[in-house]
């Protein structure tokens, strides 16, 4: 069955980087795109970025355009989401998600557990 | 970019009732349109895509409906497991914007 096993959340001072994991097995993951999607502690869901399913293009929301950097290791079955110059208002559980199809424009079928970022001095 | 509304962002229904949730883009989306559960400490689920097609083990008192810019999520007889905040979320282009969700509880 699909899993996705996100690591490297914890606590990282502001301004500070850190780098996010997504473990995929289960599926043919060099042919799926991968999404971030975050959600701040009691807040909704909030998009963040994808890329398609040999990395060649990227797309990110306007909030952490330029900060946050997605990326993909298909020879490991990978997911990374490098966080930049990290704010407060970074703080949430972020999730890597995917579609069954192989396709760009499909909904989420699945999700990973999602590993929490606190940004806190 | 495409903004997603819905409304309202929080109701009380009581068990058996119909339930019905309002999504709205600011421009058209066509079918983009899926719908997700969330439970309280849990991971977002897949309920609906193609604004009214049924995903895989969804109770078939969920259904959704629309096209263009204006949807609906109902929730035919409410259930105390249906307990949740639910979000719409459009994917024909990229931002794949969500809703703010509407938060769902028994009255």
């Amino acid at each position: 069955q699909v899993q996705l096993v996100e690591s490297g959340g914890g606590v990282v001072q502001p301004g500070r980087s850190l780098r996010l994991s997504c473990a995929a097995s289960g599926f043919t993951f060099s042919r799926s795109p991968m999404h971030w999607v975050r959600q701040a502690p009691g807040k909704g869901l909030e998009w963040v970025a994808v890329i398609s399913y040999d990395g060649s293009n990227k797309y990110y929301a306007d909030s952490v355009k330029d900060r946050l950097s997605i990326s993909r290791d298909n020879s490991k079955n990978t997911l990374y989401l490098q966080m930049n110059s990290l704010r407060a208002e970074d703080a949430a559980v972020y999730y890597c998600a995917t579609t069954y199809s192989s396709g760009w424009y499909y909904p989420f079928d699945y999700w990973g557990q999602g590993t929490l970022v606190s940004v806190s001095s | 970019d495409i903004q997603m509304t819905q409304s309202p962002s929080s109701l009380s229904a009581s068990v058996g009732d119909r339930v019905t949730i309002t999504c709205r883009a600011r421009q058209g989306i066509n079918n983009y349109l899926a719908w997700y559960q969330q439970k309280p400490g849990k991971v977002p689920n897949l309920l609906i895509y193609a604004a009214s097609t049924l995903q895989s083990g969804v109770p078939s008192r969920f259904s959704g409906s629309g096209s263009g810019t204006d949807f609906t999520l109902t929730i035919s007889s409410l259930q105390p497991e249906d307990v949740a905040t639910y979000y719409c979320q459009k994917y024909n282009s990229a931002p794949f914007t969500f809703g703010p969700g509407t938060k769902v509880d028994i009255k």
